[in-house]
């Protein structure tokens, strides 16, 4: 499977400000995700990023708070906008190959603390 | 859009033991059914996944079974062993039409292997 690495792996945050999360693979990759997991929780989809168009969002998520960039096909960013305490979460990026296995794997995920 | 249960919620057993977790979903569109084990501060690690066209597949100590015309999925873990303390979660995907073959979750199972 592809190896992915994501930047920060950790960060605490004063709220109104912005933090862009990185995310690396090792390989081309054909779909990029970006979910959150919140505390004890499951993780949920925020967007689909598209490598050369606006990324595909999740009824709940919009592009004003979390704009993606895919600028090719090894990397995204995410970026979490005018942060509130709420939006204190891991946000994690995952990865699915080419052809037709479905397996999707992910990042080692950003915590991010917003105070 | 797709909803996934995820039951129970936490499961302690004892070394040995047999754990099943147990998955509904609601999409019958719905076509592949991926595990991921997540352990504590860790990424989701995907262990086993079953598509739409078997009714069940194997890895060693690991099995899923699925039943389309029911719409549930389950996990079946024999002579557990501590390390297989974790979070589980069960997820479905469907890889036509505009799906983009995103995954939604379940809400995860602790699983808790007693020594």
């Amino acid at each position: 499977s592809a190896v992915i690495s994501q930047k920060p792996s950790r960060d605490i945050c004063q709220r109104g400000t912005s933090l862009t999360i990185q995310c690396q693979v090792d390989s081309q990759v054909t779909m990029m995700f970006w979910y959150r997991q919140q505390p004890g929780q499951s993780l949920t989809l925020i967007a689909t990023a598209n490598q050369g168009s606006e990324a595909t969002y999740e009824s709940g998520f919009v592009i004003d708070k979390f704009p993606i960039s895919r600028p090719n096909l090894t990397f995204s960013t995410l970026t979490v906008s005018n942060m509130s305490p709420e939006d204190s979460s891991i946000y994690l990026c995952s990865v699915r190959g080419s052809g037709r296995a479905s397996e999707q794997f992910f990042g080692p995920g950003t915590r991010l603390t917003v105070l | 859009g797709e909803n996934v249960e995820q039951h129970p919620s936490t499961l302690s057993v004892q070394e040995g033991d047999s754990a099943v977790i147990k998955c509904t979903y609601s999409d019958s569109a719905s076509n592949y059914f991926p595990w991921y084990k997540q352990e504590l501060g860790k990424r989701p690690q995907l262990i086993i996944d079953i598509r739409s066209n078997v009714g069940e597949k194997k890895d060693q100590r690991i099995a899923v079974t699925l039943n389309k015309t029911a719409k549930h999925f389950s996990l079946h873990i024999t002579e557990t062993q501590p390390e297989d303390s974790a979070v589980y979660f069960c997820a479905a995907s469907k890889r036509s039409g505009g799906s983009n073959y995103k995954l939604t979750f379940g809400k995860g199972t602790l699983l808790t292997v007693n020594p």
